[in-house]
Formats: structure tokens, sequence, C-alpha cells
């Protein structure tokens, strides 16, 4: 099936600053990625998503870029709050057409 | 508007014990459902998904079974429990006929298998 890779595991970062996450996928075929944010003991929420027809989308002080070439996605989370601290998940599309596969999430942290 | 229920929230149970985790969704007719588990610093993995009744697909070889007896219900069963069954479970729902649609979680199961 899809394999999603993300990194980094764990990221701190200070409020104001910018916040990376960065995926990559391995079906070329994909075309579709979203971001769910998981605050802790709650279900994943989806923040933004993307399609394979656009290289980037933006949403406030969120955006996503696609780069298909090189299969990977990257979360960018400009003037950081302390309220955007919480587990973010990227995904893709499994196989089935149904499902997606998740990475394996980044903590991230925003100290004031 | 959609709302979708799962319960137990906690759940411990001694390893060999029966599980049973229900889930349902209102405000929508005939989504897909879908169970996953979070293991403590892990990713979500996906278990189950069921694009309508009595239609099971299973990602992963496991101890776990699931049922849809109804449209908007989604249960997740095991016979006897292993240790390794622990983890955050949690039950989505989306709607459409492939990806590409937002999948919306559930509160979450967090079972303990002692």
């Amino acid at each position: 099936g899809e394999n999603v890779e993300q990194h980094p595991s764990t990221l701190s970062v200070q409020e104001g600053d910018s916040a990376v996450i960065k995926c990559t996928y391995s079906d070329s075929a994909s075309n579709y990625f979203p971001w769910y944010k998981q605050e802790l003991g709650k279900g994943p929420q989806l923040i933004i998503d993307i399609r394979s027809n656009v290289g980037e989308k933006k949403d406030q002080r969120i955006a996503v870029t696609l780069n298909k070439t090189a299969k990977h996605f990257s979360l960018h989370i400009t003037e950081t709050q302390p309220e955007d601290s919480a587990v973010y998940f990227c995904a893709a599309p499994s196989n089935s057409g149904y499902a997606l596969n998740f990475g394996k999430g980044t903590s991230l942290l925003v100290t004031p | 508007s959609q709302t979708i229920h799962q319960w137990p929230a906690t759940l411990v149970q001694p390893v060999g014990s029966p599980l049973s985790l229900e889930c349902t969704v209102e405000g929508t007719s005939n989504p897909n459902l879908y169970w996953y588990r979070q293991a403590a610093g892990r990713g979500l993995q996906l278990l189950f998904y069921s694009v309508g009744i009595g239609q099971i697909s299973s990602e992963v070889p496991q101890n776990l079974s699931a049922s849809r007896p109804q449209d908007r219900q989604f249960i997740l069963s095991s016979k006897k429990l292993l240790l390794s069954d622990s983890g955050f479970y949690l039950c989505a729902w989306s709607v459409g006929q492939a990806i590409g649609d937002e999948q919306f979680f559930g509160p979450g199961t967090r079972l303990t298998v002692l």
C-alpha cells in the first residue's frame, strides 16, 4: 500500500516563528493529501488539504505545498501560537481508494 | 448537522476477555466508515473500513474483527484481547465514492489491556 513518511517526529518552536512539517509518499497516482490536527485526548480534525491539480493552498496562517515530481508535500504554519501545539498528521490515499494512510505524526510544541 | 459517537470513552479489560466498541453516525446516509488504532507515540493505523452494510474490508491481519449491522453503526470486536491490543481506537466517517472527501473522526476509545 501507500507508504507515507513524515518528518520530524517532534518540533519545538517559539511563539511567532514558523513551523514546517514534511511528508513523502510512494504512489505517484495519489491525488489527495490532507493534513489533520489532533489535540490531546481527541480525534484528529482536518485543517487543510490539497489536490494534485494545484501546487499550493493557503488558509490564513496555514499553507500546504505539493511537489508531485518529488512526491512530497509540506505543511507550513506561520506566526505560530501556543494553541497550535498539537500532533499533526499527513495522509495520502491507500490503494483501496476509500481509505487514507497516515504518517506517524509530528508533535508540535509552541512555547510562549 | 452530522455527529459521530463512540463508546465507551475508556475501557480497561483483562487479557483474554472479549471486546466490543461501538460507533454510530448521525445526520448522514450511507457513509463510509473506518476504524483506526493509535498506539502510544505512533501514528494512525487503519484497521477496517466499510462502504456499506455488511461490507467490511480489513487492512491488516489481527486479533480484531468489525461488523456493520446498520447503515450508521460500526462495531469493533475481539473474542480474546491481547496486551498488544491496547491503544486509542478511533472511528471515522466520510461520504463519496472515492477518496478525496474529509474524514470526520469520533472522540475515540482508550483501551487498556492488563
